[in-house]
């Protein structure tokens, strides 16, 4: 298995409902990540995970917190997020160590409204 | 951080020639340059990547070069088809000593004309 696999591919959520994203990965790779990616923009980091670790957070706000439950498996959760977070979610995934390479989920398309 | 600029925002060639993007990067412990090609609502596909030991790679149409030295890295298509239009990002991985992540330049909309 060589991809990343993110659920739901869409969704619509308001401004007061709790929900989350998922990722997951069987191809050994410790280190996971989400991307956040505007209409016509680049990803954007928010989250490394190392080694089921919180690794880094690129000053993301608190409405948005991320979880490793296990090596294979990565979610976002959501909450009292605003239209402003409307935007592709990315994860991806690659070895613990530099000049590896990553590997990218199709998305989640998220609209808040 | 890493900070990485890219040229042209929009190139159109036409079916046939080559295209040529550029970036630059500000970290200089950065080591690994990805390409990749984004076609509207898809994912990030990997088409090309180099490593600082290297200063050019080649897989077919596609070739990179980066100089280390000027911190700039570039992206060749050879004989552009229509199925090369999209938008491409370089990216060059953050060099926190793990695999830190990829901060990405603002993309290059690349238009192929019949």
């Amino acid at each position: 298995d060589t991809e990343v696999t993110q659920t739901p591919k869409h969704l619509v959520m308001g401004m007061t409902n709790k929900k989350s994203l998922k990722c997951e990965q069987h191809m050994g790779h410790r280190a996971m990540y989400w991307y956040k990616q505007k209409a016509k923009k680049p990803p954007e980091l928010m989250f490394v995970y190392s080694y089921e670790k919180l690794s880094i957070n690129e000053s993301v706000p608190s409405r948005f917190s991320p979880e490793c439950p296990n090596s294979s498996l990565l979610n976002l959760h959501l909450h009292a997020l605003q239209p402003e977070d409307s935007a592709l979610y990315l994860c991806a995934s690659s070895q613990d160590r530099p000049n590896y390479g990553y590997t990218f989920g199709s998305g989640t398309r998220l609209t808040v409204v | 951080g890493e900070n990485v600029e890219q040229h042209p925002s929009t190139l159109s060639v036409q079916e046939g020639d080559s295209a040529v993007i550029k970036c630059t990067y500000s970290d200089s412990a950065s080591n690994y340059f990805p390409w990749y090609k984004q076609e509207l609502g898809k994912r990030p596909q990997l088409i090309i990547d180099i490593r600082s030991n290297v200063g050019e790679k080649k897989d077919q149409r596609i070739a990179v070069t980066l100089n280390k030295t000027a911190k700039h890295f570039s992206l060749h298509i050879t004989e552009t088809q229509p199925e090369d239009s999209a938008v491409y990002f370089c990216a060059a991985e953050d060099s926190g000593g793990g695999a830190d992540g990829l901060t990405f330049g603002k993309g290059t909309h690349l238009i192929i004309q019949p």
